[in-house]
Parts: C-alpha cells; structure tokens; sequence
C-alpha cells in the first residue's frame, strides 16, 4: 500500500534562517506531488505541484521554492524565512498524472517563525 | 476559474443524530470530482469520501453520504449516526480533469456532544 511521510512534524525557526522541508512517498510509481499551506483556522492554499523530476509549477509567487530530486520525494525550500511562513504545511500525491484524482495527504509540519 | 463555497463556519450535533454539511461549487468542467475531506485536532487531511460527476449515482461510505446535485451544483454530506470521533474540521473540495488543481472550500468546524 501506499504511504507519504513528511519530515519533520514540528519546526521552529527564527526569522531569516533557511527552510527544507521533505516529503517522500513510498508504493507508488509517478506520482503527482502538491505542497499545500493551511493557516490558522483556514482552507488549504496550493503553494506548487509536480507532475515528474524536475518539473515544478508555482502557483503562488513567494518566498518559498520547491524541487523534486527524485520521483519520490519533493522538497520545500526557503533561502530567508518571513514571520508569514508561518502555518501548516501539507504535501499531498495524487496516483494518476493525466486525470484528476483523489489527492492522499501526509501527517503535515507545523513551522513557527519567530 | 472553479470555487468552492463553504457558508457555514460551525455547526453542532448530539451524538447518534444526524448531521448535514452544505457545500456549493462552480466550474465550467464536466468532467469533475468533488470530496469531503476531514480534518481532525491531528490536523492530518482524511479522504472522507468521493463523488464522479459523471455518475448520477450518490456516493456512501458507512454513515457518510453525499447528496450530489450537479444541476443546482450542490454536494452535501450527510453524516448518519454521529459518533464524538466525528468531531473535526470538514472540507469540500474540487478537482477538474482540466488542471488536476484540488480546490478548496473554507471548511466548517462539526462538533458532536456527548
């Protein structure tokens, strides 16, 4: 069966330090990869998505980034960390690249920048 | 560009009643799913259960139901015999063959009393 880990759960950084945070997926093939940010008490906002190695699309300009190594796993970047980074970072796979599928979630990393 | 409405921010059930949680969406797509996820204190994003647009047929999940009207273009969920562990934030959310985006309402906070 499928499984996604994200790492780590918990982060607290000060304000202007670097960010990575990594998502891997494990039992599939392909798959397609989203970073989400949910803020306090609020919907989820798509931050990129991934349809293979390599290829990154950016839905909302920021201070973030995104990469994809490897056709597991997808990384959130951060050269300088706002305090508005601040939230709920979910990353989500989707086993089907060409039609809209159900996206599975992982456990989440609560950053706090201080 | 697809929305998903969420109008109601809270809503509260006894336990064993039955609930109904309201959504409303709009997109020029006819090929489509809609999805109730929840969102519990672990804040980890549950797949509560799926709807194809194509199929006319109301989707069921144990005590979750659906009730999908694509013409009014509604999809509620019905949670039958509401237990505590119920109790979390729900999402509706989109997704269209078009661009595979997964879009999401706003939530509603359901708490079932004891």
């Amino acid at each position: 069966s499928q499984t996604i880990h994200q790492w780590p759960a918990t982060l607290v950084q000060p304000v202007g330090s670097p960010l990575s945070l990594e998502c891997t997926v494990e039992g599939t093939s392909n798959p397609n990869l989203y970073w989400y940010r949910q803020a306090a008490g609020r919907g989820l906002q798509l931050l990129f998505y991934s349809v293979g190695i390599g290829q990154i699309s950016s839905e909302v300009p920021q201070n973030l980034s995104a990469s994809r190594p490897q056709d597991r796993q997808f990384i959130l970047s951060s050269k300088k960390l706002l305090l508005s980074d601040s939230g709920f970072y979910l990353c989500a796979w989707t086993a089907d690249r060409v039609l809209a599928d159900t996206q599975y979630f992982g456990p989440g990393t609560r950053l706090t920048v201080l | 560009a697809q929305t998903v409405t969420q109008s109601q921010p809270e809503m509260s059930v006894q336990e064993a009643e039955t609930v109904t949680l309201s959504c409303t969406y709009d997109t020029s797509e006819s090929n489509y799913y809609l999805f109730w996820y929840k969102q519990p204190p672990s804040r980890q994003m549950i797949l509560v259960i799926r709807q194809e647009a194509y199929k006319q047929q109301n989707a069921t999940e144990n005590r979750f139901s659906v009730n999908f009207q694509k013409a009014a273009k509604s999809f509620s969920l019905k949670i039958s015999d509401s237990q505590l562990g119920d109790t979390a934030m729900y999402f509706c959310a989109l997704i269209t063959g078009a661009n595979s985006k997964l879009t999401f309402g706003k939530g509603i906070t359901l708490s079932v009393r004891p």
